[in-house]
């Protein structure tokens, strides 16, 4: 099991609440992720961060926005919920390797119910 | 887009049987990964093939790489009811900007 942790594990709230999704490691890594997977779908890239105070958007766009004032944690906030951001929330992160081997480890996902 | 394409979608085979799936991508890679995924949880990394590799063995599993197909296959052997998951293989673009693209994965069942 890897050292990251995510909560909630699971979310049900109303359209047009605001919510955050917590995501810490205790690994030390400087690079972070957060993708969207739908059931029984691939997984996509909406955020990502390369250490504290940087953060970009993912292939997916995303009306969800992340911070990274810490190295061990990357928020995910949602300002305004809405039924199309149903969906299992995974964070990952990953060590700077020069040759390109990256291993990401996940957390065990978040899964967000908006009514 | 380079994107990872698993098949088959879905596989469901006997205790003690192997168990083989693909996944096809577009572009030149620095490596090729496979996850694992039980229901409702996080990925767990298996295994990783560098592009200049053909082919790599941890445990019961067998990855094999073929760049001038852009495809690799995980063969799982001896399949155990404990192996049912999803499985996933994510690609690493060359020179790239060491993001993961994942596939769609195939969906495993093993029956006892």
């Amino acid at each position: 099991e890897a050292d990251i942790y995510q909560t909630p594990r699971y979310l049900v709230i109303g359209t047009g609440k605001k919510i955050t999704l917590e995501c810490s490691q205790t690994m030390g890594h400087d690079k972070m992720y957060w993708y969207q997977q739908d059931p029984g779908m691939e997984l996509h890239l909406i955020h990502y961060s390369y250490g504290v105070n940087s953060t970009e958007k993912g292939d997916l766009s995303s009306e969800s926005t992340v911070s990274r004032i810490r190295t061990e944690h990357f928020p995910l906030t949602l300002e305004s919920a809405r039924p199309s951001h149903t969906s299992q929330y995974l964070c990952a992160s990953s060590e700077w390797e020069r040759e390109g081997r990256e291993t990401q480890y996940f957390g065990p996902g978040t899964r967000l119910l908006v009514l | 887009s380079q994107q990872g394409e698993e098949d088959p979608q879905a596989l469901s085979i006997q205790e003690g049987e192997n168990a083989t799936m693909n996944c096809s991508y577009k572009t030149s890679i620095n490596n090729l990964q496979w996850y694992r995924q039980n229901s409702g949880r996080g990925l767990v990394h298996l295994i990783l093939i560098r592009s200049n590799e053909r082919e790599k063995h941890s445990g019961r599993l067998r990855v094999t790489l073929d760049t001038s197909k852009k495809s690799s296959s995980l063969l799982i052997t001896a399949s155990r009811a404990a192996d049912t998951a999803s499985y996933f293989c994510a690609t690493e673009a060359q020179g790239g900007s060491e993001k993961l693209v994942f596939g769609k994965g195939t969906k495993l069942t093993v029956n006892p």
